[in-house]
């Protein structure tokens, strides 16, 4: 079983921010939180991870609750390439489980 | 260009027939991974490998074997395919220190369809 939780589904209008959260309640001290992303059945494309601190790239920014139990991904700018289907994963090991993801549709 | 190679892209097989899916990477990486995707499952991992000739199981290990003979090679192997084995594989692998974060570089995928 998955160890994230996240929305099935959710729509973003073209050139606003895009929220995607996760819930990863039983994360334990070591384990990191990744997020990547996967268009059409390309292969899964990374996106930016994090530990306990807020994390910011070229393509996101990721923010992690104090308690580390959730966690949100922020696209600042939706554009409709980022239509795509997003997996929030948290491991510490070699083992990856994926879960199912949310597919965000990006709208014109 | 750093990449994971997969081959074949797509393959067309019938039940029993022993295949091998390749996969190799040029980034000198120490983990590699196959994983498997089917509607409404997500990505399942079936086997990884550490390091040359260190290799553990997945979630789904079953009917799949593997072999990390060489850093840069990790192949998947059927040696008879079921039509249960129809389905999209992705090969992976990243710097895997074991220690800090292990970003994952994905190949671009093998369709498999099992007749």
């Amino acid at each position: 079983d998955a160890k994230t939780t996240q929305p099935t589904s959710m729509d973003c209008a073209e050139g606003r921010a895009a929220n995607l959260p996760c819930n990863h309640s039983t994360i334990s001290g070591n384990e990191y939180v990744y997020w990547y992303r996967q268009i059409h059945s390309q292969g899964p494309q990374y996106i930016i991870h994090g530990l306990k601190n807020n994390e910011t790239n070229e393509m996101a920014s990721l923010i992690i609750t104090e308690d580390r139990k959730s966690s949100t991904l922020i696209l600042p700018h939706a554009t409709l390439r980022d239509t795509a289907v997003y997996y929030c994963i948290t491991s510490g090991t070699y083992k990856y489980i994926f879960g199912t993801g949310t597919r965000l549709k990006v709208l014109a | 260009e750093a990449q994971v190679t997969q081959n074949p892209r797509y393959l067309i097989t019938v039940t029993g027939k022993k295949l091998t899916v390749t996969c190799s990477q040029n980034m000198n990486h120490e983990y590699m991974s196959w994983y498997r995707q089917d509607p409404g499952l997500g990505l399942r991992q079936i086997y990884y490998s550490m390091n040359v000739e260190v290799t553990d199981k997945g979630d789904v290990p079953e009917g799949y074997k593997v072999s990390r003979k060489e850093k840069r090679n990790f192949p998947l192997i059927l040696e008879s395919p079921s039509p249960n084995q129809t389905s999209l594989y992705f090969c992976a692998s990243s710097a895997g220190t074991g220690a800090g974060a292990n970003v994952l570089t994905f190949g671009a995928g093998s369709r498999l369809t099992v007749l």
